[in-house]
């Protein structure tokens, strides 16, 4: 299985903060990464796909980039709303998917 | 617009067998090349992905979980039903299922999600 491992498991920020979260995969998935997030009791949401394409409707302070196994997504200025967490999934494997263990965004 | 809802029990005994109904409007199996995956979450951990089933009926499980798992579809119905058996207190999560594009490529994601169900495992 590939694993997926993000950093840092929780970060404090404040409002107009640029953050950044790693994701690393245990081996290349190119660049077939996708981005999630979740508020506290609700769904998970697709904020990017494939690496670094925004998902319709999803702020564009909000970016991805990365490839090989090495990903990271940026929020340029934080916003009140994006204090959630934070997944990653890879889709390089047709046969299963995996998501990393996820960072929270919390307020400083 | 593509929705999706979950249903089933909120409790379940240790050893017993649940059953999920996912239950979706705005495509279809018949006429769409899609799949309907399972994911699920444990209170304050992540998610982790489950089963998932294609248009064609072409399923996948989670190594992990492949001996208690079993996904099927019902197309007229536009539903997609999940069973897993053996409960133990650790399968206490919430369980989501999600759209995603049906053909095999990589290039693929999980959207939209349905809003969940929570299930207890205890006795």
């Amino acid at each position: 299985d590939i694993q997926m491992t993000q950093s840092p498991s929780s970060l404090s920020a404040s409002v107009g903060d640029r953050v950044t979260i790693t994701c690393r995969a245990s081996q290349s998935i190119s660049r077939y990464l996708n981005w999630y997030q979740q508020k506290p009791g609700k769904a998970p949401k697709l904020l990017i796909y494939a690496a670094s394409s925004l998902q319709s409707g999803v702020p564009s302070r909000f970016s991805g980039s990365g490839s090989g196994t090495d990903f990271t997504l940026t929020i340029s200025s934080l916003q009140p709303e994006d204090f959630a967490t934070y997944y990653c999934q890879q889709s390089y494997s047709t046969l299963t998917w995996t998501f990393g263990q996820g960072t929270k965004v919390e307020m400083k | 617009q593509i929705t999706l809802k979950e249903s089933g029990p909120t409790l379940v005994k240790p050893t017993q067998t649940l059953t999920l109904t996912c239950t979706f409007s705005g495509f279809s199996f018949s006429t769409n090349a899609v799949s309907v995956g399972w994911i699920r979450q444990p209170p304050g951990k992540a998610l982790e992905w489950l089963a998932l089933i294609y248009w064609n009926d072409d399923k996948r499980y989670s190594p992990s979980l492949k001996n208690r798992l079993t996904i099927t579809k019902d197309t007229s119905k536009n539903q997609v039903v999940l069973t897993m058996t053996n409960m133990d207190p650790l399968d206490t999560a919430t369980y989501y299922c999600a759209h995603r594009l049906g053909d095999y490529s990589a290039t693929n994601w999980f959207d939209p999600w349905g809003q969940g169900t929570l299930v207890t495992v205890s006795s």
